[in-house]
């Protein structure tokens, strides 16, 4: 069966520091990938999307960047952290058809300070 | 411009009651509809989902109602139970040529009370 993890699981940045988020999925392989933040109160809010290695697209324009470097690998990462970059991220992953439902990892609370 | 909307934030049922939760999308391009469960901290769990082609499916406790020309779909959740409790997003996806890319709702806070 399929997995996804995420880590860390929670995160305390100051203002100004780097971030690197992880996520790995097993038990598939060439699946679409996707970073999802979910701002306090809100709804999620699709950040990325990988449809193969080296392959990403961007949603909205912000302070964060992703990249795929292996197949079932995806990672959300920041130069500088904003305060507004606080919020819960969730990645998922589908089996790549057009139409297909997407499974989330546990998520990365991240407190920007 | 909030493309699928759940106006209800919040939801208080009893057990053993039915549970609706509802939301609206006005992308007439969205052609595949899922709800999400969610508690605090976790990763959204994935429930139902239905297709623009059927009105209704149904899966154990949950069923899903869609109606196409109101841009409409409804949760029905029967029998409530007290592990319902959570926050439940709807989520629209259309066809991107690429990936099939989730817009969610803001969710509603169920309750159910003993």
């Amino acid at each position: 069966s399929q997995t996804i993890h995420q880590w860390p699981a929670t995160l305390v940045q100051p203002v100004g520091s780097p971030l690197s988020l992880e996520c790995t999925v097993e038990g598939t392989s060439n699946p679409n990938l996707y970073w999802y933040r979910q701002a306090a109160g809100r709804g999620l809010q699709l950040l990325f999307y990988s449809v193969g290695i080296g392959q990403i697209s961007s949603e909205v324009p912000q302070n964060l960047s992703a990249s795929r470097p292996q197949d079932r690998q995806f990672i959300l990462s920041s130069k500088k952290l904003l305060l507004s970059d606080s919020g819960f991220y969730l990645c998922a992953w589908n089996g790549g058809r057009v139409v297909d439902t997407q499974y989330f990892g546990p998520g990365t609370r991240l407190t920007v300070l | 411009d909030q493309q699928v909307k759940q106006n209800s934030p919040s939801l208080s049922v009893q057990e053993g009651r039915i549970s609706i939760l509802n939301c609206d999308y006005t992308n007439s391009m969205f052609d595949y509809f899922l709800w999400y469960k969610k508690y605090p901290a976790e990763g959204p769990t994935f429930l139902i989902s239905i297709s623009s082609i059927k009105d209704k499916n149904e899966d154990g406790r949950f069923t899903v109602f869609l109606n196409k020309s109101a841009k409409h779909l409804s949760l029905h959740i029967v029998p409530s139970q007290p592990g319902d409790s959570a926050v439940y997003f709807c989520a629209a996806s259309g066809n991107t040529g690429t990936a099939s890319k989730l817009t969610f709702g803001t969710g509603t806070r169920l309750q159910v009370t003993l």
